[in-house]
């Protein structure tokens, strides 16, 4: 399975835009790329997937390079709850979630 | 709906004693997995379950088991705790597979082990 490179930490001004990047140089062509975030004491939330195309939904928008080697996830407006953990997972098309691995993600630090 | 639940949250046991963890999905959903966040591990698969069967396997001892009942409600047990089994155990459910579904998780039971 491919894995991921995530920067560890991010800090991010409430009100701007927040782009995490994510490195998946060894990526399938079958596999997705995930995003889930996960806020301090709680459990991992899922926020968007996608395969080759960008994609956006209300919490964020997922942008694939074309090579599908990288990718970012943008969150248009950060406010100070989106201060998580985020991870970036690519995972095969497959019926278990046993095959999507969670790494050590980017804090992110939302700053008023 | 409800969401994912988690009982206990907390729990502290010692070495040698066995504890069972127990989570009830949203309504509805088939699938169950478990993993285990330990802040030098990360957030690691234990199994999975899907329609009381076992789907998949993380790569942990046999020590950790796990089942599902007919009402998708899942329990994981660990026998013969360890120290380094304190752990945040988390729940996941989906209501069938990756891809088609999205997976909730729940707020996870706290284990210590002293």
């Amino acid at each position: 399975d491919a894995k991921t490179t995530q920067p560890t930490s991010m800090d991010c001004a409430e009100g701007r835009a927040a782009n995490l990047p994510c490195n998946h140089s060894t990526i399938s062509g079958n596999e997705y790329v995930y995003w889930y975030r996960q806020i301090h004491s709680q459990g991992p939330q899922y926020i968007i997937h996608g395969l080759k195309n960008n994609e956006t939904n209300e919490m964020a928008s997922l942008i694939i390079t074309e090579d599908r080697k990288s990718s970012t996830l943008i969150l248009p407006h950060a406010t100070l709850r989106d201060t998580a953990v985020y991870y970036c997972i690519v995972a095969p098309e497959t019926d278990s979630w046993g095959k999507f691995q969670f790494g050590a993600g980017t804090q992110v630090v939302v700053t008023p | 709906k409800a969401g994912v639940t988690q009982t206990p949250r907390y729990l502290i046991k010692t070495r040698g004693q066995q504890v069972t963890l127990s989570c009830s999905p949203i309504s509805g959903h088939r699938s169950v997995s478990w993993y285990q966040q330990t802040p030098g591990q990360g957030l690691q698969f234990l199994f999975e379950y899907f329609s009381e069967t076992q789907r998949n396997k993380g790569n942990f001892p046999g020590r950790f088991s796990g089942r599902q009942f007919s009402n998708s409600r899942s329990e994981m047990n660990v026998s013969t705790l360890e120290l380094g089994d304190s752990a945040l155990y988390l729940c996941a459910s989906s209501y069938q597979s990756p891809h088609t579904d999205t997976q909730y998780f729940g707020p996870g039971t706290r284990l210590t082990v002293l």
